[in-house]
């Protein structure tokens, strides 16, 4: 079974840079994955931030970025902001049209 | 301006079914691929199928052989037929487009409908 991984939770100042990780049981993670990541707040629909590891989708600051380091993707987060607390979820594509959310990360900005 | 609008989301008994639609706007339906996504109360997010251009199916392992995605391109509509529900299927479905061919990702989301699976 895959699973993929992420920090339960981090925090981080204002200003502050932070970076979260996403990671693979069975393995490294690579472009071939195309690691995608997205932000919600409680409520509310996801937003998408990332696609293809390190493309920012259509009006998402550059504050964010992605990345592949060593072996798991990467979100950055430079300059953090109060309302960029939310929780963080990263996707990866395993193949045969499947697609495998991390249990996703709980940022707080403190 | 792309538009998602989930519905179909109610109180079902365990055993029951239930279909859900998505109403999709502001793009050409019939060219994108399109998922359901889920999200139990106060869980995380959980892929579980998706539909493509070419009327291929995927589906999560939990809801394999339960769930049936489709969608009617005349309408613009996505579905999700759900049979032999259990109280572990009780969360907000989201429909979401997937982005432009070569791209694996969720570009848009609705809002979500909410499906209640209890006695």
């Amino acid at each position: 079974q895959t699973v993929v991984t992420q920090e339960p939770s981090f925090s981080v100042s204002p200003g502050g840079t932070v970076t979260l990780t996403c990671g693979l049981n069975s393995g490294s993670v690579s472009t071939n994955h195309y690691p995608s990541w997205y932000q919600q707040t409680p409520g509310q629909a996801p937003r998408t931030l990332i696609y293809s590891t390190n493309t920012r989708s259509s009006g998402v600051p550059d504050r964010f970025s992605g990345s592949i380091l060593g072996n798991k993707a990467a979100l950055t987060i430079t300059g953090a902001q109060a309302d960029d607390e939310s929780d963080y979820y990263c996707v990866l594509y395993v193949g045969s049209g499947i697609s495998v959310f991390g249990g996703g990360t709980k940022l707080t900005v403190l | 301006e792309v538009q998602l609008l989930e519905s179909g989301g109610t109180l079902v008994q365990p055993g029951g079914f239930l279909r859900l639609s998505c109403a999709a706007s502001g793009f050409t339906f019939s060219s994108y691929a399109m998922s359901w996504v889920r999200q139990a109360p106060g869980k995380g997010l959980e892929w579980v199928s998706s539909s493509g251009i070419s009327g291929a199916t995927y589906y999560a392992d939990s809801v394999r052989g339960r769930f049936t995605i489709s969608r009617d391109s005349s309408k613009d509509t996505l579905f999700l037929q759900m049979n032999s529900l259990s109280p572990e299927d009780t969360a907000v479905y989201y429909c979401a487009k997937r982005g432009p061919s070569g791209t694996v990702f969720f570009d848009y989301w609705g809002q979500g409908t909410l499906v209640t699976v209890s006695s």
